[in-house]
């Protein structure tokens, strides 16, 4: 049974980065058909997809036009986890932050994590 | 980039009826990846459909998906309890890679 955990801050300051983790289980993060992905869901933007990783022979990334310039995000294999940077924070990236997976093919997301709760504020 | 609208904003029924609920695509998409998925308060989504009609695993037989094309349907054939909570739908384009979703149909009680 595959489950995400996720970790990291509920509160980040403006301008700071934000820095969450999503460690797998049941999985591996260097499946070659699996595809691992952060999304996030506020009042004012509803589900918003933010970026990819997964690994075909190669690692691959890639992010949502919206956050591309102030995003990273990474595979670890020593931990079979991932992990999502969002730098230069403002308050309209207060949101509830996921991590998911997609199976090859499908391109839905049926795994998610816990979700947390990130809140942008002095 | 493709928009997914879904209809209506809100739908209020009674336990026993049946939902339909539409999700229209901005544009022609595939319907191998189309997605519902049901979210209740405090819970991340729970994927209910995929390639639009298939049901994911462990999904109560009561709920169908249809569609082709721009327009997408997601059914439950008899409301349970349960059921009352916001569905969207998620479209997957491969290049650029983007995964959008709908904004949403909060289904209520009557």
């Amino acid at each position: 049974q595959v489950q995400l955990q996720q970790s990291g801050p509920g509160l980040v300051k403006p301008s700071q980065t934000l820095s969450l983790t999503c460690a797998i289980s049941g999985d591996s993060v260097s499946s070659n058909s699996a595809t691992w992905h952060w999304i996030r869901q506020s009042p004012s933007r509803g589900l918003e997809w933010l970026g990819r990783t997964y690994y075909r022979s190669e690692w691959f990334k890639d992010c949502a036009v919206s956050v591309k310039s102030r995003m990273t995000i990474n595979p670890d294999t020593s931990k079979n986890q991932f992990s999502l940077q969002l730098n230069s924070m403002t308050p309209e990236d207060t949101a509830i932050y996921y991590c998911a997976r997609t199976v090859a093919g499908t391109g839905v997301f049926q795994i998610w994590g816990q979700g947390t709760m990130v809140t942008v504020s002095s | 980039e493709i928009v997914l609208t879904q209809s209506p904003g809100t739908l209020s029924l009674s336990p026993g009826e049946r939902a339909t609920l539409s999700c229209r695509a901005s544009q022609s998409v595939s319907s191998s990846i189309l997605g519902w998925y049901q979210q209740k308060p405090g819970q991340a989504p729970r994927l209910l459909i995929y390639g639009a009609s298939s049901r994911a695993t462990g999904i109560p037989d009561r709920f169908s998906g249809s569609g082709s094309g721009t327009d997408f349907t997601l059914t439950i054939s008899r409301l349970e309890p349960e059921d009352f909570a916001v569905y969207y739908c998620q479209q997957h384009s491969i290049s650029p890679p983007t995964y959008p979703f709908g904004q949403g149909t909060k289904l209520e009680i009557k």
